[in-house]
């Protein structure tokens, strides 16, 4: 199976600051890479797919870069409504598998 | 729009087996794959596994052979997660979610295993 890992496990941040998530697969997954974002009592939500294209609705502070091994996740000015727990996720091979979570809270 | 809705929560022994169904509507329930997840207690996101809706054709996470299955209802656009011989650190919040991505998802269900 593959393993995902992110980092930081959680952070805390101010409204307006960037924030930015990294996450790494332990072997090479091509662009085949997912941001969810998942809030207490609530399914996840997709915020970006494919490594970098944004969901529809989902706004444009959110982005994503990377492929092959290494990703990262960005929200460019953190809103209060953004703390949440995100996680990275491939499917580029079976089984599907996500990162740990990182924790963002807000400061 | 899609929405895909999922069956109440349960209580269930050790030992026990559970059934979750996922109703689709919104779209053509025979074009998407369906997956489920589940979400325990303290832990991240884990895939369960797929259904293929238009063929039946499956495939599970490794450490869920045996113990799972899942079917579809193509008449009434809904697929089923069976889940057997229930421990109790199966206890979690289960949820269905539409390719691609995992784009639409399902409100959830909590199944707790406790004796």
């Amino acid at each position: 199976d593959i393993q995902m890992t992110q980092s930081p496990s959680s952070l805390s941040a101010s409204v307006g600051d960037r924030v930015t998530i990294t996450c790494q697969a332990s072997e090479g997954i091509n662009h085949f890479l997912n941001w969810y974002q998942l809030k207490p009592g609530k399914a996840p939500n997709l915020l970006i797919y494919d490594a970098s294209n944004l969901q529809r609705g989902v706004p444009s502070r959110f982005s994503g870069t990377g492929s092959g091994t290494i990703f990262s996740f960005t929200i460019s000015s953190l809103q209060p409504e953004d703390a949440a727990t995100y996680y990275c996720q491939q499917n580029n091979h079976l089984p599907y598998t996500f990162g740990p979570g990182t924790k963002v809270e807000m400061k | 729009q899609v929405q895909l809705e999922q069956s109440g929560a349960e209580v269930k022994k050790p030992g026990a087996s559970v059934r979750v169904s996922c109703k689709a509507s919104g779209y053509i329930f025979t074009q998407y794959y369906l997956h489920w997840l589940r979400l325990a207690p303290g832990q991240g996101l884990e895939w369960v596994g797929w259904i293929n809706p238009n063929s039946g054709g499956t495939s599970y996470a490794q450490k869920f052979h045996g113990r799972v299955i899942m079917t579809r209802d193509t008449s009434i656009s809904t697929v089923y997660m069976d889940l057997s011989a229930l421990k109790s650190d199966d206890t979690a919040v289960y949820f269905c979610a539409r390719d691609p991505h995992f784009t639409f998802w399902g409100q959830g269900t909590q199944v707790i295993v406790s004796s």
